[in-house]
């Protein structure tokens, strides 16, 4: 099975911060990657797909870069609604891993 | 308006079995792959099953392989989890949810939490 593998785990940022969290697959995996936003007590919301393609509503200041083994998402200028934990997705094969999440918190 | 909206969650023993259930609307269910997945209280996401929009074609994680079985209705647009062999381990919210393509969720219900325990 591909494993996923974010970092950091966690990140303290302030507003208007540039934030940046890296997925890296075992395999490459092309750019069948996708990313999530979970913000407590509610469920996942797709942010981005295929590594780059942002979903209808989801804010420009939020991209998605990468091939083959890594991955990045970059908020350009952090805002306070998005504070919340964010999960990188294979969707290249069975199993239809996940990372393990990156909690991005208030400094 | 896409909806999914789980039921069947609840507080069972070990080894017991349970159904869970999704009801969807706002869009042609039987078009669609749907999956299952599940999140333990405070840990990351675990991607548990998928099916085919026909039925036809069944997918799980090792770790719920031949205790889990997921199915649909169409004529009901109802995804269902049956859950036997029930373990601590499988103590999670499980959420419904509904595929863009390449297994990638673009919709989810709010989720039912499933706790196994004596």
């Amino acid at each position: 099975d591909i494993q996923m593998t974010q970092s950091p785990s966690s990140q303290s940022a302030s507003v208007g911060d540039r934030v940046t969290i890296t997925c890296r697959a075992s395999q490459s995996i092309s750019t069948y990657l996708n990313w999530y936003q979970q913000k407590p007590g509610k469920a996942p919301q797709l942010l981005i797909y295929a590594t780059s393609t942002l979903l209808s509503g989801v804010p420009s200041r939020f991209s998605g870069s990468g091939s083959g083994t890594d991955f990045t998402l970059t908020i350009s200028s952090l805002q306070p609604e998005d504070f919340a934990t964010y999960y990188c997705q294979l969707s290249y094969s069975a199993p239809w891993t996940f990372g393990q999440g990156t909690k991005v918190e208030i400094k | 308006e896409v909806q999914l909206l789980e039921s069947g969650g609840g507080l069972v023993q070990p080894g017991v079995s349970l159904t869970l259930s999704c009801a969807a609307s706002g869009f042609t269910f039987s078009r669609y792959v749907m999956s299952w997945v599940r999140q333990a209280p405070g840990k990351g996401l675990e991607w548990v099953s998928g099916i085919s929009g026909s039925g036809d074609t069944t997918y799980y994680a090792d770790s719920v392989r031949g205790r889990f079985t997921i199915s649909r209705d169409n004529s009901k647009n109802t995804l269902y989890l049956r859950m036997d062999s029930l373990r601590a381990a499988d103590t999670a919210i499980y959420f419904c949810v509904k595929d863009l393509g390449y297994f990638t969720f673009d919709f989810w219900g709010q989720g039912t939490m499933v706790t196994v325990s004596s």
